[in-house]
């Protein structure tokens, strides 16, 4: 089947505006992780979510991070008043919890903040 | 809390010659461990991981790992190095707690030289 989609691939933005950016988990999976990758670093973990239960936001940088999932589908990172340090690659994985507990990672999203 | 540290951001070997990355963890339970692969524009794919079965573990492309309880360490290695393997290779441990959340380390380059 379609593995993780996200969408833009790339997107460049003016310092101070706002970034949503968009991920389609595999059908099925439950649970949904967003990282962020920095330039020459490894993954970051941002935020969890798991069904119904209540996020873990406890990767989140600032309050201008946020992220919502509607059920166990689509989920969307939003950026406010974006700044240069928040240019990277933002990664979305999901996983199904059960039998081998594999993440599976989408193409991630370049985002350039200028 | 579980951390990773990759030695060598930059490693460059001969097509044929071994192929060695090293990746030593810190965990506070019995971990699960994990190596993923990234090509230029790509997202991760997993290339094996450690689920405390077997302590070599092989994986897909010819790559096998060895888990090291007592030197806390978990090398990626290949006999032979082919151009197709030019990559950037992260090792993660996997959180403690229930959200199966990723802890990576900072990645090592590959290059291969003809």
């Amino acid at each position: 089947g379609a593995g993780v989609s996200q969408s833009p691939s790339n997107k460049v933005t003016e310092k101070g505006k706002d970034v949503e950016l968009r991920c389609d988990p595999i059908s099925g999976h439950t649970a949904l992780y967003w990282y962020r990758q920095r330039l020459g670093q490894g993954l970051e973990f941002l935020i969890y979510f798991q069904g119904n239960s209540a996020p873990d936001k406890s990767g989140l940088p600032s309050d201008r991070f946020s992220a919502e999932r509607t059920g166990e589908s689509v989920s969307t990172l939003t950026i406010q008043r974006t700044q240069q340090e928040d240019s990277a690659v933002y990664l979305c994985a999901s996983m199904r919890l059960a039998g081998s507990y594999e993440q599976y990672f989408g193409p991630g999203t370049r985002l350039t903040v200028t | 809390a579980q951390s990773v540290t990759q030695l060598g951001s930059h490693v460059s070997v001969s097509e044929g010659a071994l192929v060695l990355l090293r990746c030593n963890y810190s965990s506070s339970v019995p971990p699960y461990l994990f190596w993923y692969v990234q090509y230029p524009n790509q997202g991760l794919q997993l290339l094996l991981k450690y689920t405390s079965a077997a302590t070599l573990v092989k994986g897909i492309n010819g790559f096998e790992a060895e888990f090291k309880k007592s030197e806390t360490s978990f090398h990626l290695t290949k006999p032979s190095a082919h151009m197709s393997d030019a990559a950037e290779y992260f090792c993660a441990v996997r959180e403690g707690d229930s959200s199966y959340k990723l802890i990576f380390g900072s990645g090592t380059r590959l290059l291969v030289r003809p």
